[in-house]
């Protein structure tokens, strides 16, 4: 596609459900990553795929959350037993560059709250 | 560990005030060097980059950024700015030759007509 498309854009859960937010890169590109963005913060690492390999997971906060690529395109970022401090904006990016600092191409985001 | 620090995270300016906006980093190693802008209702783009050469680079919009090693800084400028330059903007680091990309906490502009 021409952007990265993530979806939904909005998503209202209720505390203890689990979500599933999608991210479509853009079309060959290699390096894709999650983020998580709180109120008034800077966007904070969640996780990194090269192709369909999870590189780096380290920044996701607990095992509620995981994240898969399984083809190398589209990903999924799933928070499983939704609690209120999930609540942020989950933003995912892409980059035809394998992981060697270049630019990065944001989606518009996934802003959850979780009631 | 390696950190990115805005210092201003809301500044106001009238129309053709100038702008400078503050970033620095801590990491030892060679890095690679981001603006980004979020503008109200709109994803987050690149406005410029450093990766190598003349520590002055120009982005679009008529900003620049100015990287000086000695002090892990790499600040934003500006010399008149716009109402169409309201926005949140964000330094980023990049470790060089890895995925590593760390985000400031962000520097909300708002620019009076």
């Amino acid at each position: 596609g021409a952007g990265v498309s993530q979806s939904p854009r909005y998503k209202v859960t209720k505390r203890g459900q689990d979500v599933a937010l999608r991210c479509d890169p853009i079309s060959g590109h290699v390096s894709l990553y999650w983020y998580r963005q709180a109120l008034g913060q800077g966007p904070e690492f969640l996780t990194y795929f090269n192709y369909e390999a999870q590189q780096d997971k380290s920044g996701l906060p607990n095992d509620r959350f995981s994240a898969e690529r399984p083809e190398g395109s589209i990903s999924t970022l799933t928070i499983q037993r939704t609690e209120q401090r999930d609540s942020a904006m989950y933003r995912c990016a892409s980059s035809n560059s394998q992981g060697n600092g270049e630019k990065l191409f944001f989606g518009s985001g996934t802003q959850l709250s979780v009631l | 560990a390696q950190s990115v620090s805005q210092h201003n995270h809301h500044v106001i300016l009238s129309e053709a005030a100038s702008l400078e906006l503050g970033c620095n980093y801590s990491y030892g190693g060679t890095v690679n060097l981001f603006w980004y802008v979020q503008y109200p209702g709109q994803h987050l783009q690149l406005l410029l980059k450093y990766f190598s050469g003349d520590p002055l680079v120009k982005g679009i919009k008529g900003f620049e950024a100015e990287f000086i090693k000695s002090k892990f800084s790499f600040n934003l400028r500006k010399p008149s700015v716009q109402w169409s330059d309201t926005a949140e903007y964000f330094c980023a680091v990049s470790l060089s030759g890895t995925y590593k990309y760390i985000f400031g906490t962000g520097t909300r502009l708002k620019v009076l007509a």
